[in-house]
């Protein structure tokens, strides 16, 4: 059975750092895109980047490019969500997706076939 | 606000059918395909929809998704108490370079 089991709740304070996990198990973790999705209080849902676990290369959506990292480690079938700096705007849930087949095509256009989603990260950020 | 306009709300009552739109323009669904997700209250969203009607592998037959032009619906026929969710579109947008997701329609079973 494909899961994608995410790291539990934080409460941070606004400047702090923090990495959350998502990880990947019953199927091949290296062949599928895993993505981020962000999903503010009370409101819909956001892309926020996805990473390719065979190399960790990522791409970011222009709206959270440079305030996040995305990133991925093959040997432990998980993948990560990074900030540097929290601010009291990323209180949110956060849920970790796997691209589904056909889901980025050959020039790059990503088909949002996210067949298989965490359970998802609450993230809290408050002085 | 959304790239993807759907309306707030939607409702029904059981056994009749209910259809959700979802309205993008020529950078989105009028180039790709749309996915559809449902949401119930407390848990992670679930791909119900892919490539504009494509239902995943136990979702009932009783949701199905169409596409023309720049809209697409999701069409619930023979209405449960179970169905009462939010409802996501989804497509690829050229302009933004990224995938895109519509408002969210919560839908009330009466």
């Amino acid at each position: 059975e494909v899961q994608l089991v995410q790291s539990g709740t934080e409460v941070k304070k606004p400047g702090e750092s923090l990495k959350i996990s998502c990880q990947g198990a019953g199927y091949d973790f290296t062949t599928f895109w895993i993505g981020w999705v962000r999903q503010m209080p009370g409101k819909g849902l956001e892309w926020m980047g996805i990473v390719w676990p065979g190399d960790s290369q990522a791409r970011y959506s222009p709206s959270f490019q440079g305030h996040i990292t995305i990133s991925s480690d093959k040997s432990f079938n998980t993948a990560f969500l990074q900030w540097s700096s929290l601010r009291a705007s990323d209180t949110a849930m956060y849920f970790c997706v796997r691209l589904g087949p056909g889901g980025m095509a050959a020039d790059g256009v990503i088909n949002p076939i996210f067949d298989y989603w965490g359970q998802g990260a609450l993230v809290i950020v408050s002085s | 606000q959304s790239a993807l306009t759907q309306p707030p709300s939607a409702s029904g009552s059981p056994g009749q059918r209910v259809t959700i739109s979802c309205s993008g323009s020529a950078s989105n669904i009028g180039s790709d395909t749309v996915n559809w997700y449902q949401q119930l209250p407390g848990t992670a969203p679930k791909l119900l929809i892919y490539s504009n009607y494509q239902r995943p592998s136990g979702v009932p037959e009783r949701f199905f998704g169409f596409k023309s032009g720049m809209s697409a619906s999701l069409a619930i026929r023979d209405l449960q108490s179970e169905d009462e969710a939010h409802y996501f579109c989804a497509s690829w947008d050229d302009s933004l370079n990224g995938p895109v997701f519509g408002g969210g329609t919560k839908l009330t079973v009466l």
